[in-house]
């Protein structure tokens, strides 16, 4: 069955210092796969997609078939990263056209000054 | 441009009262439309999916149910709220394919008393 794992509840750096959130999944298919975050107060939004290979706010992640992870690393945090980061895969199943949107637990992440 | 509105904000309800949470999306046409929970430790749950009028997935059992009577219109419904049914309710959508990008709602919180 498809999933995503973030082992990490909660996660606290200082700033300036580098931060990696885990991402794992588990998917017999080709994935794609996002990071979501959610600042204080506000909506659940688009990070990153593996796809674009895009750095977002300093954020990156890169895709490890291999490993089957999807890690988001950024080498200097910020204060203003402090939120809550979901990992998701969209998946496909039973030859339909469309996927769904499948999350993790989310990871809160807390950047100390 | 595209909106989701989700109401209400929040909602406190006695066990076996009838629930209704509506969504709509504005800007768009035939969007992939869904119903996640957001429950405390347990991350994002997708509870519903939906690719059209009518057409409803349902992720897990539970004692809620969903319907889409309109395009852009996506209602959770129950018949008799549970104690376990507390949680944050987030109405969600997407259209295309390829790593589309999922817009939420502010979301719902419920608790049931």
């Amino acid at each position: 069955a498809q999933r995503v794992t973030q082992p990490e509840k909660l996660l606290s750096v200082f700033k300036g210092a580098p931060v990696e959130l885990k991402c794992n999944y588990s998917y017999s298919g080709s994935p794609e796969l996002f990071w979501y975050v959610q600042y204080s107060r506000q909506r659940l939004q688009l990070l990153l997609r593996h796809i674009s290979r895009e750095s977002i706010k300093g954020f990156t992640a890169d895709l490890n078939k291999g490993e089957t992870s999807f890690h988001l690393k950024k080498p200097f945090a910020q204060e203003e990263d402090s939120a809550m980061y979901y990992c998701a895969l969209r998946y496909w199943g039973g030859g339909t056209s469309y996927g769904k949107l499948t999350f993790g637990q989310g990871t809160i992440l807390t950047v100390h000054p | 441009s595209q909106t989701i509105h989700q109401w209400p904000a929040t909602l406190v309800q006695p066990v076996g009262s009838p629930l209704s949470l509506e969504c709509t999306v504005e800007g768009t046409s035939n969007p992939n439309l869904y119903w996640y929970r957001q429950a405390a430790g347990r991350g994002l749950q997708l509870l519903f999916y939906s690719v059209g009028i009518g057409q409803i997935s349902s992720e897990v059992p539970q004692n809620l149910s969903a319907s889409r009577p309109q395009d852009r219109q996506f209602i959770l419904s129950s018949k008799k709220l549970l104690l376990s049914d507390s949680g944050f309710y987030l109405c969600a959508w997407s259209v295309g394919r390829v790593s589309a990008e999922a817009f939420f709602g502010q979301g719902t919180r419920l608790t049931v008393v």
